[in-house]
């Protein structure tokens, strides 16, 4: 399977705990994407990566949010000092660009479930 | 940004074609119109885009009215695998298209046999 990989898929942690969340994008996919979504809605942006530069962070990724993509590969999540409020579904998605600016669709992966007692 | 305006839920037999409307009064000239789907327990999937024209592919047909202030989804046979959220987006074309989307609540989608 070439699609993008998520990991762990679901994770339970007690309130306070630090979790991370790794995301393997298509391996050509130079645009790396993070998203949050709750129950009902659809996802929202916390920031994108082009290569290993991250470009832009949505002012819902707090302090507490931290996400690396260190070698234009693989990326990660953490969350620290976890909150209920955290629990959500993470998604990551990958794209590729190009320098005329075409537009490439983002391929999502499956998510990792967060909750968060 | 522009936003669009999409009913909670549909429903459609099998087999049946299924018309999904989206509303945005505020798109701008440049702006693409994206269609994604969420089937249960998944990622959003690419569905269809386009800019002005009408666009047809293997999942979808996308009808773009004349002012662009709405489009409409189309499944053309609807199967029970169709049963999803669809999410209509609007994308700014005139900058670095690196993609950035505001996802709404989307419309939810459900096939009956």
């Amino acid at each position: 399977d070439t699609g993008v990989s998520q990991d762990p898929r679901h994770k339970i942690t007690k309130r306070g705990q630090n979790v991370t969340f790794r995301c393997d994008p298509i391996s050509e996919h130079n645009r790396l994407y993070w998203y949050r979504q709750t129950l009902g809605q659809g996802p929202e942006f916390l920031t994108y990566f082009q290569n290993e530069a991250q470009l832009e962070k949505s002012r819902l990724l707090s302090d507490r949010f931290s996400a690396e993509r260190p070698k234009g590969s693989f990326s990660t999540l953490e969350i620290q000092r976890t909150e209920q409020g955290d629990s959500a579904m993470y998604l990551c998605a990958s794209s590729l660009a190009t320098t005329s600016g075409s537009f490439y669709e983002q391929y999502f992966g499956p998510g990792t479930r967060l909750t968060v007692t | 940004d522009a936003k669009t305006t999409q009913p909670n839920s549909m429903e459609s037999n099998e087999e049946e074609p299924v018309h999904l409307p989206c509303n945005h009064s505020t798109i701008s000239g440049t702006d693409y119109i994206h269609w994604y789907r969420q089937l249960p327990s998944q990622g959003p999937e690419y569905v269809i885009h386009g800019l002005t024209s009408n666009v047809n592919n293997r999942m979808a047909s996308l009808a773009i009215a004349e002012d662009r202030k709405s489009s409409t989804l189309i499944l053309h046979r609807a199967t029970l695998r169709d049963a999803a959220v669809y999410y209509c987006i609007l994308r700014d074309g005139s900058t670095d298209s690196w993609g950035k989307f505001q996802f709404g609540a989307g419309t939810q989608v459900v096939v009956t046999p």
